[in-house]
This record gives structure tokens, C-alpha cells and sequence, in this order.
């Protein structure tokens, strides 16, 4: 199985502020013939189901702001949250999509400062 | 517009079974995958597996083999998954989502005697 490790676990932000949050998997989610990258982000609010963000590493679900930004390739991944608004404020969660089993990291709390 | 309808929350008896439905609507049923997914109580997302409605096809993640049965019925565009021998471990909130983009409200089971 495929282990995806997210860090930070939690990180405290002001309204305003750019925050990145790190994922990293046990093998490449690169894949060789299209060469696109299988990794997916996720923001779930409390008592919410999750939603999609982004998937193949850096293209957005229809309808997300454009201050969230996937990037990474390989095994090393980053969603940067512009300008963070208090609606941002939500755990978030990398995927692969890759290989099954699909595997989600850990999670991150975005929290106020 | 896609929607994924979850039944109602579920309390049950630990060694009992329980069977949560998904019903779908707003694309035709057999065109995507339904995976399902688990979040214990302040915890993280894990995989449970998928399933073909078009064939009945499964995938399952290795600890859920014997725990979760997946089934669809193509005739109602409704996904099933029964979980069995239940426990304390299995208290949680179980989400349908089809392919990731679209995901039901959540079903929560809590396992109590």
C-alpha cells in the first residue's frame, strides 16, 4: 500500500496569511504514460462530507477559488491556501489516486491564530 | 445535479449487521464507480473499496475484506454495504462518493449494546 504522510498536523493562521500544507508518498504517484501526477486534495468542514479541491496534483475541482493551488510531482506535494479566508478554516486531507488501495494522509486542521 | 441520498443513522448491537444504502441520481448509475469510506470519530479518512455498477465488480482494501460487502442495484441506482460482526471499532460515520468528486451526507453507525 501506498503510505501518505501529511504534515503539519495542525497549523494556526490569520485571516490573510498563505499556508502550505505538505504531502508526501511512500512511491511515485507519477505516472509514466501520461506523465500526470495522481494525487488529490480534499477540505472537510466539521459535520461536512469532504470535498474535492483538487486532483491530479494542481487541477481544481470546478467552482474552487483560485487561491488554492496544488503543485508537486513524484512523491512530494503541496497545497498553498492564498490569503486564507475564515471559510478556509477546515481539516484538509491528500489522496492517492494512483493504485488501491487508496490511501489518504493524515489529515491537517487549519485553525485561527 | 449529481445526488448521492445515504439512509439514516444506525444504532446497533456489536455482533449484529447492518446494511446502509446511497441512492443515486442526476447521471446514469453504471457510468462511475461508487467507492465507500470511513471517518471514526475525530479521526482521518480510510478506503474501504469500490464497486462497478455496471458489472458488480469489487475492490476492497485489504482490512475491510471480510468486514464490508459492497452491492448496487442498477434497477433503483442504489449502492449498498453491509458491514458485519460489528464492534466499538466500527462506530462511524461511512460515506458513499462517486469517484471522489460527488459524496453523500454520511451515515452515521454507532455499535452499542
Amino acid at each position: 500500500d501506498i503510505v501518505m504522510t501529511q504534515s503539519p498536523s495542525s497549523l494556526a493562521v490569520s485571516a490573510g496569511e498563505t499556508v502550505t500544507i505538505n504531502c508526501k508518498s511512500s512511491q511515485s504517484l507519477l505516472s509514466s504514460g501520461n506523465q500526470k501526477n495522481y494525487l488529490a486534495w480534499y477540505q472537510q468542514k466539521p459535520g461536512q462530507s469532504p470535498k474535492l479541491l483538487i486532483y491530479l496534483a494542481s487541477t481544481r475541482e470546478s467552482g474552487v477559488p483560485d487561491r488554492f493551488i496544488g503543485s508537486g510531482s513524484g512523491t512530494d506535494f503541496t497545497l498553498t491556501i492564498s490569503s486564507v479566508q475564515a471559510e478556509d478554516l477546515a481539516d484538509y486531507y491528500c489522496q492517492q489516486h494512483y493504485s488501491y488501495p487508496r490511501t489518504f494522509g493524515g489529515g491537517t486542521k487549519l485553525e485561527l491564530k | 445535479e449529481v445526488l448521492l441520498q445515504q439512509s439514516g443513522a444506525e444504532l446497533v448491537r456489536p455482533g449484529s449487521s447492518v446494511k446502509i444504502s446511497c441512492k443515486a441520481s442526476g447521471y446514469t448509475f453504471t457510468d462511475y464507480y461508487m467507492h465507500w469510506v470511513k471517518q471514526r470519530p475525530e479521526q482521518g479518512l480510510v478506503w474501504i473499496g469500490r464497486i462497478n455498477p455496471a458489472n458488480g465488480n469489487t475492490v476492497y482494501a485489504e482490512k475491510f475484506k471480510s468486514k464490508a460487502t459492497l452491492t448496487a442495484d442498477k434497477s433503483s441506482n442504489t449502492a449498498y454495504m453491509q458491514l458485519s460482526s460489528l464492534t466499538s471499532e466500527d462506530t462511524a460515520t461511512y460515506f458513499c462518493t462517486r469517484n471522489f468528486h460527488y459524496w453523500g451526507q454520511g451515515v452515521m453507525v454507532t455499535v452499542s449494546s
